[in-house]
């Protein structure tokens, strides 16, 4: 079965500060993948989308920047956090080319800057 | 564009009793639609969908959704709710013809007293 992974489960980083959230799949091959961001637990706001290695859409101009190193791995990044990149990022996976699937969602990172 | 209204923030019923909660869409072209569920501080769970045929799907734990073309609308319904039931629910559409980008209503608190 497939499976979704995300860490950490949590971050507290000051103002300035670096970020990289991780994001792997495993049990399928060649997915689709997402990084949304859910502000004050309501609506999800899609960041960036990928459906191969090294392609990255990326959907609202802001202070992050996606990778897909490899197949099953996507990474969240930022050279220096702003307070407003707070928030519950959420990794998403799904089938490659089958743009009737459904999302599987990671458990979740929760950002806080300081 | 495309866009999905969740009317309301907040819907409490009474368990045993039936529940609805609503979900309008604005798509151009033919529309996939997805209802999810998210428990505190956990990612999203798929729940049922909406690509072609009949109008009324059935989805897990019970919940199915009546798409309605007319009206441009995909309620997720259940005949007898559950306290287990309470959660955040999300409505997503995502359009035939654009490809990877699902987009998500602000969600619905439900609430079920027992």
């Amino acid at each position: 079965s497939q499976t979704i992974h995300q860490w950490p489960a949590t971050l507290v980083q000051p103002v300035g500060s670096p970020l990289s959230l991780e994001c792997t799949v495993e049990g399928t091959s060649n997915p689709n993948l997402y990084w949304y961001r859910q502000a004050a637990g309501r609506g999800l706001q899609l960041l960036f989308y990928s459906v191969g290695i090294g392609q990255i859409s990326s959907e609202v101009p802001q202070n992050l920047s996606a990778s897909r190193p490899q197949d099953r791995q996507f990474i969240l990044s930022s050279k220096k956090l702003l307070l407003s990149d707070s928030g519950f990022y959420l990794c998403a996976w799904s089938v490659r080319g089958a743009w009737t699937g459904e999302l599987f969602f990671g458990e979740g990172s929760r950002l806080t800057v300081l | 564009a495309q866009s999905v209204a969740q009317p309301e923030d907040q819907v409490n019923v009474a368990e045993g009793n039936p529940l609805t909660v609503k979900c309008t869409y604005s798509v151009s072209g033919n529309p996939y639609l997805f209802w999810y569920v998210q428990y505190p501080n956990r990612g999203l769970q798929f729940l049922l969908k909406y690509i072609t045929g009949d109008n009324l799907v059935k989805g897990s734990y019970g919940f199915e959704a009546e798409f309605n073309k007319s009206q441009t609308s995909f309620h997720l319904k259940k005949p007898s709710a559950l306290v287990s039931d309470s959660a955040l629910y999300f409505c997503a559409v995502r359009a035939n013809t654009n490809a990877g980008k699902s987009t998500f209503g602000d969600g619905t608190t439900l609430t079920v007293k027992p």
